[in-house]
């Protein structure tokens, strides 16, 4: 069975300090990642996926197989960062779950000015 | 682009009524669907895959004629609470995806049961 952990429920931050929101995940396969966000009062958004190793909103996530984590970086955390995010997976391409996401607890962000 | 729209946001009914979400794909068609279901303070549960002409796979431990689903077409996918009672409050999220595209979701549906 598949199992995505996000430890931290809350996570607050000044504005300017480096942030990182910490995914752990569980899976026997080769997985696929994913960090969504939910900007209050919007709907679930597509933030990062791994396989496309791009940085989005100065966000970074790497996939370590070794710690099976999947941890979502920023150096310089903004105000407009607050918001809940998600960590999410799926089976890789091919498997017969794939497409299906597993997700974790989410982590609310707060970033204070 | 790949925006979906579900309706209603929030309907509020009596125990016993059936409740339509409807899940439409606005600007792309849709090969799967998927609704999720949400409880306050936590994470999104997967109930079932829907995929256009076909039957909707269920996760386990979801009620398949409880949660009817029906995948009509590439744009729409309607979730209906059949025969709901108070125990099936919750907000209910679809999402829609074209092949091995990531999922697009809607904004969701806050259904309270009286």
């Amino acid at each position: 069975a598949q199992r995505v952990t996000q430890p931290e429920k809350l996570l607050s931050v000044f504005k300017g300090a480096p942030v990182e929101l910490k995914c752990n995940y569980s899976y026997s396969g080769s997985p696929e990642l994913f960090w969504y966000v939910q900007y209050s009062r919007q709907r679930l958004q597509l933030l990062l996926r791994h396989i496309s190793r791009e940085s989005i909103k100065g966000f970074t996530a790497d996939l370590n197989k070794g710690e099976t984590s999947f941890h979502l970086k920023k150096p310089f955390a903004q105000e407009e960062d607050s918001a809940m995010y998600y960590c999410a997976l799926t089976a890789n391409a091919g498997g017969t779950s794939y497409g299906k996401l597993t997700f974790g607890q989410g982590t609310i962000l707060t970033v204070h000015p | 682009g790949a925006v979906v729209s579900q309706h209603p946001s929030w309907v509020i009914c009596k125990s016993g009524t059936s409740v339509k979400i409807e899940c439409r794909s606005l600007d792309f068609q849709a090969t799967t669907m998927f609704w999720y279901r949400q409880f306050p303070k936590q994470s999104l549960m997967l109930m079932a895959t829907s995929n256009e002409g076909s039957k909707a796979t269920y996760e386990q431990g979801v009620e398949k004629d409880k949660f009817l689903i029906n995948h009509a077409s590439l744009t729409l996918s309607t979730l209906t609470v059949t025969s709901a009672h108070p125990e099936d409050s919750s907000f209910y999220i679809c999402s829609a995806t074209v092949g091995n595209q990531p999922q697009h979701f809607g904004d969701g549906t806050r259904l309270s049961i009286l």
